[in-house]
């Protein structure tokens, strides 16, 4: 049982250059999330998805993609990177009231 | 909307000292509280938890409990050990729709010296 896997933990991006971060969960939750975290400023919520199919907009949106055509995964896709994304990013899938996170992806973009 | 506010860090102590770490929310109905722990270049694990009013999370020393009346849920632990420096968050779930959604606080950052 792996839990939450993120790849990759570290990358470099170029300004204006595109990518996916990839999440995987073995755990057949419905619920999963992505989040970025900054400091000073804990963890915001990116987008999130209830089920295979159906995504929504979280606290931060803007310049993120997500889509759901499996429950065990849920990809995050950045078209057009900035150096304001340039954080940690955290997906997290959900059982319960228990989130469980993978253990980050360290994104800088220059 | 849901928030969640946590102690200005860094806080500092030595080994063997009293920690505690506040946290307050403001949230509709009744949320489940959390606490997570983030240790240097690792994601972040879960702590503990409670689920409803006056409920006691605990785990590995550390203590909070789910205080409905001044919205609280304050981290405590007796005696902090070096192993315990990491950043922690406070966070809360709400019902509803936003269920499964975590808001969290600002992180605080420990340091224990031995």
């Amino acid at each position: 049982n792996a839990g939450v896997t993120q790849t990759p933990k570290f990358q470099v991006l170029k300004t204006g250059q595109s990518m996916t971060l990839q999440c995987a969960q073995d755990m057949n939750h419905e619920y999963m999330s992505w989040y970025r975290q900054d400091p000073g400023m804990g963890l915001r919520l990116i987008h999130y998805s209830v089920g295979a199919g159906i995504t929504d907009q979280g606290e931060v949106p803007n310049g993120y993609n997500v889509s759901r055509s499996t429950t065990e995964d849920f990809p995050l896709r950045l078209l057009s990177a900035a150096p304001s994304q340039t954080s940690v990013y955290f997906c997290a899938s959900r059982a319960g009231n228990t989130i469980y996170f993978g253990e980050g992806s360290w994104l800088t973009v220059v | 909307g849901d928030s969640v506010t946590q102690m200005e860090g860094p806080v500092t102590l030595s080994e063997e000292a009293f920690l505690t770490i506040n946290c307050t929310y403001t949230a509709t109905g009744y949320p489940s509280l959390f606490w997570y722990v983030q240790y240097p270049g690792e994601g972040l694990q879960l702590l503990l938890k409670a689920t409803k009013a006056d409920d006691k999370g605990s785990n590995k020393g550390f203590e909070a409990t789910y205080r409905k009346e001044t919205t609280s849920f304050h981290l405590e632990k007796g005696s902090v050990q070096v192993s315990d420096s990491a950043v922690y968050f406070c966070a809360l779930s709400s019902g509803g729709t936003s269920y499964g959604k975590l808001t969290f606080g600002q992180g605080t950052i420990l340091t224990v010296h031995p």
